[in-house]
Order: structure tokens, then sequence, then C-alpha cells
């Protein structure tokens, strides 16, 4: 079973950031928070993942609270092209944990115009 | 540079018969993992090959196997095939080693089974 919570859905307006919650009350001293994203008919794609700190790139910002329990996924200016089902995941890593990633069902987040 | 290339991208097979899945890893990635996604869920884990080997497996019966090949490409074989195996089948690549820690899946392929 899937280690996370999220909420079903989410909608957001084009432009504005997208705050996606991520509760992980469970996690281990050394698994990571990861985000995926799958864009309907294509595979999942890699968006962000950090163990502790705060994390941004150029999808994304990672926010994960002190305790670890819980973390926020920001878009800072979602787009229509970021409507997708988004996954929020705890693994560790190490050899031949990489691959393997238990999946919940995910966050549906709609940008609308 | 290609990202995982899957093939076929889409097949119907009946009940009872066999198929065989295909992906070509990333550039340089050394390790590939299945998944099946079923209609409105998330990915499932099957198994992970490494070294021409199968490293982890998922909950997943014994008619679902894999073999991966010395360029890293890899099949994925189902035997004996049920309704429920309807679902889309992806593959992810990966590269082994610290800092590396992230899987870059392809787009699937697509089975019914009637």
């Amino acid at each position: 079973d899937a280690k996370t919570t999220q909420p079903p859905s989410m909608d957001c307006a084009e432009g504005r950031a997208a705050n996606l919650p991520c509760n992980h009350s469970t996690i281990s001293g050394n698994e990571y928070v990861y985000w995926y994203r799958q864009i309907h008919s294509q595979g999942p794609q890699y968006i962000i993942h950090g163990l502790k700190n705060n994390e941004t790139n150029e999808m994304a910002s990672l926010i994960i609270t002190e305790d670890r329990k819980s973390s926020t996924l920001i878009l800072p200016h979602a787009t229509l092209r970021d409507t997708a089902v988004y996954y929020c995941i705890v693994t560790v890593h190490g050899s031949g944990n990489t691959g393997k990633l238990i999946f919940g069902q995910g966050t549906t987040l709609q940008v609308k115009p | 540079d290609a990202g995982v290339t899957q093939s076929p991208t889409h097949l119907i097979k009946t009940r009872g018969q066999q198929v065989t899945l295909r992906c070509s890893p990333k550039s340089g990635h050394d390790t590939v993992s299945w998944y099946q996604q079923a209609l409105g869920q998330g990915p499932q884990f099957i198994f992970q090959y490494y070294e021409e080997e199968e490293r982890q497996r998922g909950n997943f019966p014994d008619r679902f196997s894999g073999h991966q090949y010395p360029n890293y490409s890899s099949e994925l074989n189902v035997n004996a095939l049920l309704l429920g195996d309807s679902a889309l089948y992806l593959c992810a690549s990966s590269l082994v080693g610290r800092g590396k820690e992230k899987l870059f899946f392809g787009s699937g392929t697509q089975l019914s089974v009637l």
C-alpha cells in the first residue's frame, strides 16, 4: 500500500500557484519524498524529490515540514499543460530501490483558464 | 537523445494467449523496471532488471516474466492472459548510483485482452 495520502482532485486557475499537499506521517528517517506527474496518455514524469530540506528546480518547489510528516508541491505559475495526475511517493535510496516506487491514487490537478 | 521507447503502442489479445512487450531504456541507463497501470489507478510495480537479472519483484504471479539483454533493453512476457491483464504497461529506466535516483518512463503499451 502507498504510504502517502493525497486529495483526489484539485482545481487551479491558470497563472496562479498550484499547491498540492501530501501526508506521509509514517515516513522513516531514510525515506525521500518524490513527486511525479502523469499527463493523459503518457508515462509518469519526474518532477522533484527531497529528504528534509526544501528543494526547487525549473519545474517546481518542494516544501517539507520540519517533522517530515507532510509536504507540499508548488507549481508557481500553473498553465493548462500542468493538468495531470500528481503522485507523491516516499522511498529509500540505494541499489535496487530506485526502480520500485509505490504509487497511490494521486491528485488530479485541473488547471482552468 | 532518445528517451525510453516501448513497442508496440497498442496490442489486442484474447484470453489464454501469450504476449511480449519490449522496452529500450534511455541512453546510458542500465536498469529497467516494469509497471502495470489499470484504468483509473496508479502504476503498480511488476519487477526490475539490472545486470540481466531480476532484482526485485512486486506482487505479480509467475505468469509475468521478463528478460534483460546485454544492451540493457528488456522484455515483459505475460502467459495465459486473463481479462484482468488489460492495462497500460509502463517501462521505466534509471541508472544505479548516488545522485541518479529518478525514473524515466516510456509512454507505455496499451494491452487489451478480449
